[in-house]
């Protein structure tokens, strides 16, 4: 069975980092590009990052780019997001979402990330 | 990367149709043929309902179906069910290995 579970969340003060990880299992993961979506409290989906399956590819909304940084180990199936510099703003549900293509097909249960003084 | 625009909410009683609409750009939408649509309950993680506009994954009943006209993606459902009843979000490929979603839908079943 295909599975992504994301872990890492938490409470932090704004400007501080956090570190998201994404532990896969059912699939090979150096076969799959691999997504982080956010969802703030009440609020819709927003893409925030892109890595292809060799790392050779990466990229980030323009609201993240800069402070956060995505990266993966296909050695240890395991996905990250560091994020620096955190704002109020980046409080959401994180998810990780396998890419097929260029669809979401499989998602994780996500990890709250809460910014706050 | 301004979000696709949905209808905030859509209803319709058990058995009816309903369409929800998703309108983008020439840039996403109109672009490309990677519209997906996601289903998520209250608490619960998306899950993918059509992908590449109009395909369904496997184990997504065939009342589910999605269509594309111009720079507008619709996904319909058709037999409401009561379990039907959740937020549904549309996604578009931007280019560049970039995505953006709407802002969702909220179908209630009457």
């Amino acid at each position: 069975e295909v599975q992504v579970v994301e872990s890492g969340g938490g409470l932090v003060q704004p400007g501080g980092s956090l570190r998201l990880s994404c532990a896969a299992s059912g699939f090979t993961l150096s076969s799959y590009s691999m997504n982080w979506v956010r969802q703030a409290p009440g609020k819709g989906l927003e893409w925030v990052s892109y890595i292809s399956s060799s790392s050779s590819t990466i990229y980030y909304a323009d609201s993240v780019k800069g402070r956060f940084t995505i990266s993966r180990d296909n050695a240890k199936n395991s996905l990250y997001l560091q994020m620096n510099s955190l704002r109020d703003e980046d409080t959401a549900v994180y998810y990780c979402a396998r890419a097929d293509t260029l669809n979401f097909d499989y998602w994780g249960q996500g990890t709250l990330v809460t910014v706050s003084s | 990367q301004s979000a696709l625009t949905q209808p905030r909410s859509v209803s319709g009683s058990p058995g009816q149709s309903v369409t929800i609409s998703c309108t983008g750009t020439s840039s996403d939408v109109g672009g490309y043929n990677y519209v997906s649509w996601y289903q998520q309950h209250p608490g619960k993680a998306p899950k993918l309902m059509i992908y590449d506009v109009s395909k369904r994954p496997s184990g997504v009943p065939d009342r589910f179906s999605g269509s594309e006209s111009g720079n507008t993606a619709s996904l319909t459902i058709s037999g409401l069910q009561a379990e039907d009843e959740a937020d549904y979000y549309c996604c578009s490929y931007a280019g560049s290995y970039t995505w953006v979603f709407g802002g969702g839908t909220k179908l209630t079943v009457l």
